[in-house]
Parts: C-alpha cells; sequence; structure tokens
C-alpha cells in the first residue's frame, strides 16, 4: 500500500472549516484513500473513505485531486471536538488488506475557541 | 450494540508476570485485530485473526499469544511482560469484505511493565 504525507499538526478556529491535506503521490489506481481520528486517549474512529470522486458524510468532506496524488479532508464547521489526529491512510480494495495498513503519526488538529 | 469493548482498563504488571487482555464486539465481525501504540509511533499490528479458530501475526507479535474461539471474543496474552511492553493497546474489529471494511476500535488499555 502507498505511503501517505501530513503536516505534523494544525490550528482552526472554531466554527471555521478545518481543510487537512495529504499527500498520497504513489498511490496505484485502484487504491482507496480512508480517513481516521483518534480523540485524545480514545481509540480512532473511521471518518470518511474515496476512490476518486469527492465524498461527503455526516462527519466530513474528502476532496480527491484529479491525478489522485494528493486529497484534504474538510471539517466544514470545525467544534472543539474535533481536536484530534487525523490519519490518512491509503490501501488497496482487496479483503485482508487491514493488515497491512500503515499507520503513520497523523496530522494533530487543534481547535481554537 | 456496544461495540468493541476492553478491559481492563488500565493495567500495572511487574517484570515477569502475566496476564490477559480481553477484547469482545457485538456486530458479528469476521475479523479482528490487536495493535500497541507508543509515543512517536503509528500503530502497530500485534496479531490478527479472520474468523473463529484462524489467526495470524501481524507486524510486532514477539512476546504476544492469541486464540479465537469464539467470533465474539479475542483475547490478547502477555505470557512474561516486559518493560518494553508498555504501551497503550487497541482492539479492532471489521467486517472481512473491502473496500468497507472500516475498522471500528475499542477505548484502550493502558499497559505500565514495571
Amino acid at each position: 500500500d502507498a505511503k501517505t504525507t501530513q503536516p505534523t499538526s494544525m490550528d482552526c478556529a472554531e466554527g471555521r472549516a478545518a481543510n487537512l491535506p495529504c499527500n498520497h503521490s504513489t498511490i496505484s489506481g485502484n487504491e482507496y484513500v480512508y480517513w481516521y481520528r483518534q480523540i485524545h486517549s480514545q481509540g480512532p474512529q473511521y471518518i470518511i473513505h474515496g476512490l476518486k470522486n469527492n465524498e461527503t458524510n455526516e462527519m466530513a468532506s474528502l476532496i480527491i485531486t484529479e491525478d489522485r496524488k494528493s486529497s484534504t479532508l474538510i471539517l466544514p464547521h470545525a467544534t472543539l471536538r474535533d481536536t484530534a489526529v487525523y490519519y490518512c491512510i491509503v490501501r488497496s480494495p482487496y479483503a485482508g488488506n487491514n493488515r497491512k495498513l500503515i499507520w503513520g503519526l497523523g496530522t494533530s488538529l487543534g481547535v481554537n475557541p | 450494540n456496544a461495540g468493541v469493548t476492553q478491559t481492563p482498563k488500565f493495567q500495572v504488571l511487574k517484570t515477569g508476570q502475566s496476564m490477559t487482555l480481553q477484547c469482545a464486539q457485538d456486530m458479528n465481525h469476521e475479523y479482528m485485530s490487536w495493535y500497541r501504540q507508543d509515543p512517536g509511533m503509528g500503530l502497530r499490528l500485534i496479531h490478527y485473526s479472520v474468523g473463529a479458530g484462524i489467526t495470524d501475526q501481524g507486524e510486532v507479535p514477539n512476546g504476544y499469544n492469541v486464540s479465537r474461539s469464539t467470533t465474539e471474543d479475542f483475547p490478547l496474552r502477555l505470557l512474561s511482560a516486559a518493560p518494553s511492553q508498555t504501551s497503550v493497546y487497541f482492539c479492532a474489529s471489521s467486517i472481512d469484505k473491502a473496500p468497507t471494511d472500516t475498522q471500528y476500535f475499542g477505548p484502550g488499555t493502558r499497559l505500565t511493565v514495571l
């Protein structure tokens, strides 16, 4: 599975959109982009995933560039509860690939009042 | 649904002691796994299971044993604890059908080995 690069930390004002970038320049054509987050001392939580089209759910939006070499997770109206470490992971769609996930250090997002 | 539950939440052991970290899920997931998380490092896979009676090693299996006698439970055993096993341990489960096999994590067990 391809490796990802994320900024170590970011800050965002409460109520504003938080845009978290992820670089995955070696992504293959059938690999998905997944985002998880980990609120302090808790287990990671799934947010969203996508292949090439933009995706939106009740938590966030995922924008994947046309060449698929990078993506952005958007939290449209960040709250203090969104303060967490956000992980961007690239993985192939085959069953069994949860065993091969590479969890990096993610981006530590601080939401400020 | 309770989701993924882990017990205990905290544990302190002395070097050489043994213990079992418990993990249970009520979502009928085939896939279950154990990770450890250390400061400055990403989650690392210890062991995983694709169903009852089937287990396999992950990235850092040494010093840990697992078994899976039921779909619901996946305990992690430390046979002889060492200070290097001080860590936060997370259990996770998912269906085993990509790409919808998003993982559900438990709240973690914080283990200190003195």
